[in-house]
């Protein structure tokens, strides 16, 4: 079956360093990733996406890497904030377009 | 525009009692999707619509979950009746066109059932 899950369950890093989220899925049918961020009391906020003809993406401060031989995803977020504090979730695109999602990382940024 | 509008925010209701939530989606979307978030199992999808009608509910728990969208802009998923294993963060959540499209989620409704 499909499934999506998340080697560090809490991740706690200094203001200004970078941070680095890690995904694994199953499914290596799946075509395309997105990695959201949900603050507390909020729902889940897209940040970055990339599809499976590609290894890496990058935006603005965040880039994403896959791995499809090990079937792996990550998130690099450059200089951390305050703000990046969050849980950070990854979501894999099943059968149908369906999302299915991790379980979540929570980052903690200490100033 | 103002996002998604989901309400109440947070709703209390005792064991046996119906419960309804209420989601707008964003004008112009086509798409409208209702996720359940616990800690024990995650976000999951329960049932997701396009141009208002019912695309894929194989997520919908059981028969007492049951979800309706007679417009464009309006959706409600019902509990009838409601059980404690019920709590949970109900998130709606909108996109132009499908599953393919970029989703944009709701501040939730989180539900207590006693």
């Amino acid at each position: 079956g499909e499934s999506v899950g998340l080697h560090l369950p809490t991740l706690s890093v200094q203001e200004g360093d970078n941070s680095i989220i890690n995904c694994a899925y199953s499914n290596s049918a799946s075509d395309y990733f997105i990695w959201y961020k949900q603050e507390s009391g909020k729902g889940p906020q897209f940040i970055i996406d990339i599809r499976s003809n590609m290894d890496k993406r990058q935006g603005q401060r965040v880039t994403v890497l896959l791995n499809k031989t090990v079937k792996h995803l990550s998130l690099q977020i450059a200089a951390t904030q305050p703000g990046d504090s969050a849980v950070y979730f990854c979501a894999e695109r099943g059968a149908g377009g369906k999302l299915i999602f991790g379980q979540g990382t929570e980052l903690s940024v200490k100033p | 525009d103002a996002g998604v509008i989901q309400s109440p925010r947070h709703e209390v209701t005792e064991m046996g009692q119906e419960v309804t939530l209420r989601c707008k989606p964003i004008s112009g979307h086509n798409s409208l999707f209702w996720y359940r978030q616990t800690m024990m199992r995650g976000l999951e999808l329960l049932i997701y619509f396009n141009n208002n009608v019912p695309i894929d509910d194989s997520g919908m728990p059981e028969d007492r979950f049951s979800a309706k969208m007679p417009n464009a802009s309006f959706s409600t998923l019902k509990i009838q009746p409601s059980e404690p294993r019920d709590s949970a963060v109900y998130f709606c959540a909108s996109s132009l066109e499908g599953p393919l499209s970029e989703q944009y989620f709701g501040p939730g409704t989180r539900l207590t059932v006693t």
